[in-house]
C-alpha cells in the first residue's frame, strides 16, 4: 500500500465548475499537508499549505484536511481554462527531517 | 527571490552513459530534495539533504546513482551507468528546516532525461 493515494484522472469539467481533487494517506504521522500544481514541462509550485486539520481558503481554492479519516481535499471554485494542470497533494511529518511524500497525481482539464 | 536554478534542462544520453545533474537552492535554505518523477506519477524522492549531511537516501539506487551537496548550498545527482528505465524528470527542491511554519518545498523546473 503506498503511503498516499491520488486518483490519477483525467477529470474534465466544464469551465465554471466546482471542482474536488483529494488524497488518502495510511501514515498517522503527517502533519503537513500540500497541494502543488503542475503545469506541462514544469517543476510544481506551491498552491496551498495547511498544517494538521482543517480548512484554509485562499481565493478560488479551499484545501481541508480531516486526519481522523486520513483524507485531504483541494476544492476549486469557479474554475478556469488556466488552471487545467496536475494537482499533487504531499504530505510530511514533524520535524526538519521529515520526508515529503508526493500523490501519483490528478490531471485536471477546464473546457471553455 | 532567486528559485531554484537546476541544469541542464534537457539530456538525452545511451544506455550505459553517465550523466549529471546541478541545483542551486534557495539562498537560505538548508533541506535540499531531489526527486525522480516519471511520466504520469508523482515524484519520488531519491535523497534528502540537510546542509551537507544525508537525511534520506532509502530510495537512491545505490548501486547507480550518487549525490553530494558540497558546502551545504549547491548539489549534483549523477547517474552512472544509466539504464532505460532512468528516463524520468529529475526535480530538485530545497526548504527552510525550522519544523515550523515555513517549511514548504520550492521546485526547480527539472532536468528531463531521455535514455535511448
Amino acid at each position: 500500500q503506498k503511503e498516499v493515494e491520488q486518483d490519477p484522472g483525467p477529470l474534465s469539467v466544464p469551465e465554471g465548475a466546482i471542482v474536488s481533487l483529494n488524497c488518502t494517506y495510511s501514515n498517522s504521522a503527517f502533519q503537513y499537508f500540500m497541494w502543488y500544481r503542475q503545469y506541462s514541462r514544469k517543476g510544481p509550485e506551491l498552491l496551498m499549505y495547511t498544517y494538521s486539520s482543517g480548512n484554509k481558503e485562499d481565493g478560488r481554492f479551499t484545501a481541508q484536511v480531516d486526519k481522523s479519516s486520513k483524507y485531504i481535499s483541494l476544492f476549486i471554485r469557479d474554475s478556469q481554462p488556466s488552471d487545467s494542470a496536475t494537482y499533487l497533494c504531499a504530505m510530511r511529518e514533524v520535524g526538519n527531517t521529515g520526508k515529503l511524500i508526493f500523490g501519483q497525481g490528478t490531471t485536471l482539464q477546464v473546457k471553455p | 527571490e532567486a528559485g531554484v536554478a537546476q541544469s541542464p534542462r534537457y539530456k538525452i544520453i545511451e544506455k550505459r552513459q553517465s550523466v549529471a545533474f546541478w541545483c542551486n537552492p534557495i539562498s537560505g535554505h538548508a533541506t535540499l530534495y531531489w526527486y525522480q518523477q516519471i511520466l504520469g506519477q508523482g515524484p519520488k524522492l531519491l535523497i534528502q539533504f540537510q546542509n551537507n549531511g544525508v537525511v534520506d537516501d532509502s530510495q537512491l539506487p545505490k548501486d547507480r546513482f550518487s549525490a553530494e551537496r558540497l558546502k551545504g548550498v549547491d548539489s549534483t545527482l549523477k547517474i552512472q551507468p544509466a539504464k532505460l528505465e532512468d528516463s524520468a524528470v529529475y526535480l530538485c527542491a530545497s526548504s527552510y528546516p525550522t519544523g515550523g511554519l515555513n517549511t514548504e518545498a520550492f521546485f526547480g523546473q527539472g532536468t528531463r532525461l531521455t535514455v535511448v
